[in-house]
């Protein structure tokens, strides 16, 4: 059965500095893996989407990656600003012969300005 | 404007009284899911569909029922509710199972008394 973790679960930085968040994945039988972020009593909002066959993604101030080989991916944010406060979620896409999702708990930021 | 919609957002409802939670998405997808979230649990996905008359379990199904008659909707009915299924429950398209990133619904609150 797939299992995501996500480290640290909580990271507080002082605004402006980069930062890495990390995902790590059991089964390397996945399609994709995706990014999203959660703000406190809201939805999920998709951020960057990466497939098995790719190793990185970039969104303005947002780098994925992905060593589908290892069972790992890295949210990268560079320069942090304080809305970026929120709760960074991974979700992997799991294939062999079914299409469930399993999520990481997921890592609480706080940049604090 | 594209978006994944779910009613109602908050319900208070007493043990073993049936209640369905509505999902309909306007952007012709064809892969739909619901998850439910729990404090230091995360998300866990409860049933999922890749297509109409399509539908499989995720990792959490107990107590739940869905069905997919048409394409853009996708229910979920807790036939006898119980207040271990109180809970943030998410549903979310995407445009197929492999390869397209997943849009989140708003939430729905649900508490069973």
């Amino acid at each position: 059965k797939q299992e995501v973790t996500q480290i640290p679960a909580a990271l507080s930085v002082p605004e402006g500095e980069n930062l890495v968040l990390n995902c790590s994945f059991t089964d390397s039988a996945i399609y994709n893996l995706q990014w999203f972020r959660q703000d406190p009593g809201k939805g999920l909002t998709s951020l960057l989407l990466i497939q098995s066959s790719q190793r990185e993604q970039t969104s303005g101030r947002l780098n994925a990656s992905l060593d589908k080989s290892s069972g790992r991916s890295t949210l990268y944010i560079a320069a942090s600003q304080p809305g970026d406060s929120a709760t960074y979620l991974c979700a992997v896409l799991n294939s062999g012969g079914y299409q469930k999702v399993t999520f990481g708990i997921g890592t609480k930021l706080q940049v604090i300005p | 404007e594209a978006q994944v919609t779910q009613n109602p957002r908050y319900l208070i409802t007493v043990t073993g009284k049936k209640l369905t939670v509505t999902c309909s998405q306007n952007m012709n997808h064809e892969y739909m899911s619901w998850y439910r979230q729990d404090p230091g649990l995360g998300l866990r996905q409860i049933y999922y569909s890749m297509n109409v008359e399509v539908t499989d379990k995720g990792d959490v199904p107990e107590g739940y029922k869905v069905s997919r008659k048409e394409k853009r909707n996708f229910p979920l009915i807790l036939e006898s509710p119980s207040p271990n299924q109180t809970s943030l429950y998410f549903c979310a398209s995407s445009l197929t199972g492999t390869s397209n990133e997943q849009f989140f619904g708003p939430g729905t609150r649900l508490t069973v008394l």
